[in-house]
């Protein structure tokens, strides 16, 4: 029963590199979130998405990050043009359908830690 | 719009000791409270929920929170803590009305003495 799946757990990239960070949700979950944790600063909400449609993006930055969750395959967030600024830890958390989830109950991968130099 | 305070960023406390993690919301709606907890490198994982009904609320490893609705506040409670539960705690509110993200507060990392 694998939980939600992210790679790579570790990312290094250099200034003005573009960055694709990626995530399979749990068996069965449809909803995909995006969190960027900073540090002292805790979780920050980016986006939410379910196959094909993204539903609130209202956290994500206006330029040079995007993010997909395409009908087959893992949800994708994508930094271009990586700044400092940029290095962080990106969790993805995904829940099942409304009908069935509890509100909120978010199941999180482990994390992918970006780094620019 | 919804928010999370968490009052505490680190909590020293000897093994066996009881804890309390603090924790107050601002909402303008009725809400939904969560705990996660965050071991080290490792993702997020539920440690009790609030919907609605009783105030008290029991979680995994011991640990409890109860709703204050007049306090807006959902603290987090251990009577007798262990050096494994020496991690970063948040906690986090939605709006029950519809598929909103949990709003997170900052973090208490807590660390057990032994």
């Amino acid at each position: 029963n694998a939980g939600v799946m992210q790679n790579p757990r570790h990312l290094v990239r250099r200034r003005g590199q573009e960055a694709r960070l990626r995530c399979s949700p749990m068996k069965g979950h449809s909803h995909v979130y995006w969190y960027r944790q900073l540090p002292e600063e805790g979780l920050k909400f980016m986006v939410y998405l379910q196959k094909e449609n993204i539903i609130d993006e209202s956290g994500m930055p206006k330029e040079r990050f995007s993010a997909e969750f395409p009908k087959e395959g893992p949800s994708i967030l994508r930094i271009q043009q990586v700044v400092r600024g940029d290095s962080a830890a990106y969790f993805c958390a995904s829940s099942p359908p409304t009908a069935s989830r509890g509100p909120g109950e978010l199941f999180f991968g482990e994390g992918s830690r970006l780094t620019v130099l | 719009a919804q928010s999370v305070t968490q009052l505490d960023s680190q909590v020293p406390v000897f093994e066996e000791a009881p804890v309390e993690l603090r924790c107050n919301y601002s909402s303008s709606v009725s809400v939904y409270l969560f705990w996660y907890v965050q071991y080290p490198n490792q993702g997020l994982q539920l440690l009790l929920k609030y919907l609605s009904g009783s105030t008290l609320v029991k979680g995994i490893n011991g640990f409890e929170a109860e709703f204050n609705k007049s306090q807006t506040s959902f603290h987090l409670r251990k009577p007798s803590v262990h050096i494994s539960d020496t991690a970063e705690y948040f906690c986090a509110v939605s709006d029950p009305r519809g598929n909103t993200p949990l709003v997170f507060g900052k973090g208490t990392r807590l660390s057990v003495i032994a």
